[in-house]
């Protein structure tokens, strides 16, 4: 089955500067690898996606890049603003094929942002 | 819609209780999936359906635990007997299809077994 990494596992950066997360995968048929943020005591929620057919997607300040042929993926934010302080999630599934629909979920990152 | 729907929000039981937790999925979503979240762990998936049918339940750790979907709108995971190391964070969440599989998470139940 499928095995996502996620590094680092804690993060601390100084606002305004640049975070980033790397995940790796090991299934190459794994074609959505989306990232979810959990705040502290609240439900994990969806902030981007990508699909494999692309190599990055940018919404404001976060962006995603991803690389196919190395099996791995990466969550960029810039700007960093308190509000980003949380714990944040890479994921990876098959779409598009019944039975292989799940979320492997990497351990997560808790990022936290320095006034 | 109100989203994903858990309950209890908190449970708090005696090891050897039965435990049952129950989530309401979006109307219209074709999956459900329930995961365990503990520091240790991170976020498990234990079990998921698709149009009530259980897809795959190799994340279930062992027979205590077992999940229904009587219907497309109501799933109960249940843990008998309980015990200490089942305390987590369940969490069910559900998705539309196959092709749009952003996950809609709910609040979650946290469960202490003392």
């Amino acid at each position: 089955g499928e095995n996502v990494e996620q590094h680092p596992s804690t993060l601390s950066v100084q606002e305004g500067d640049s975070a980033v997360i790397k995940c790796t995968y090991s299934d190459s048929a794994s074609n959505y690898f989306p990232w979810y943020k959990q705040e502290l005591g609240k439900r994990p929620q969806l902030i981007i996606d990508i699909r494999s057919n692309v190599g990055e997607k940018k919404d404001q300040r976060i962006a995603v890049t991803l690389n196919k042929t190395a099996k791995h993926f990466s969550l960029h934010i810039t700007e960093t603003q308190p509000e980003d302080s949380a714990v944040y999630f890479c994921a990876a599934s098959i779409i598009g094929f019944v039975g292989n629909e799940k979320l492997t979920f990497g351990t997560g990152t808790r990022l936290t942002i320095i006034p | 819609d109100a989203g994903v729907i858990q309950s209890p929000r908190h449970e708090v039981t005696e090891m050897g209780q039965e435990v049952t937790l129950r989530c309401k999925p979006i109307s219209g979503h074709d999956y459900l999936f329930w995961y365990r979240q503990t520091m240790m762990r991170g976020l498990e998936l234990l079990i998921y359906f698709n149009n009530n049918v259980p897809i795959d339940d190799s994340g279930m750790p062992e027979d205590r635990f077992s999940a229904k979907m009587p219907n497309a709108s109501f799933s109960t995971l249940k843990i008998q007997p309980s015990e200490p190391r089942d305390s987590a964070v369940y969490f069910c969440a559900s998705s539309r299809d196959s092709s749009n599989t952003e996950a809609f998470f709910g609040q979650g139940t946290r469960l202490t077994v003392v």
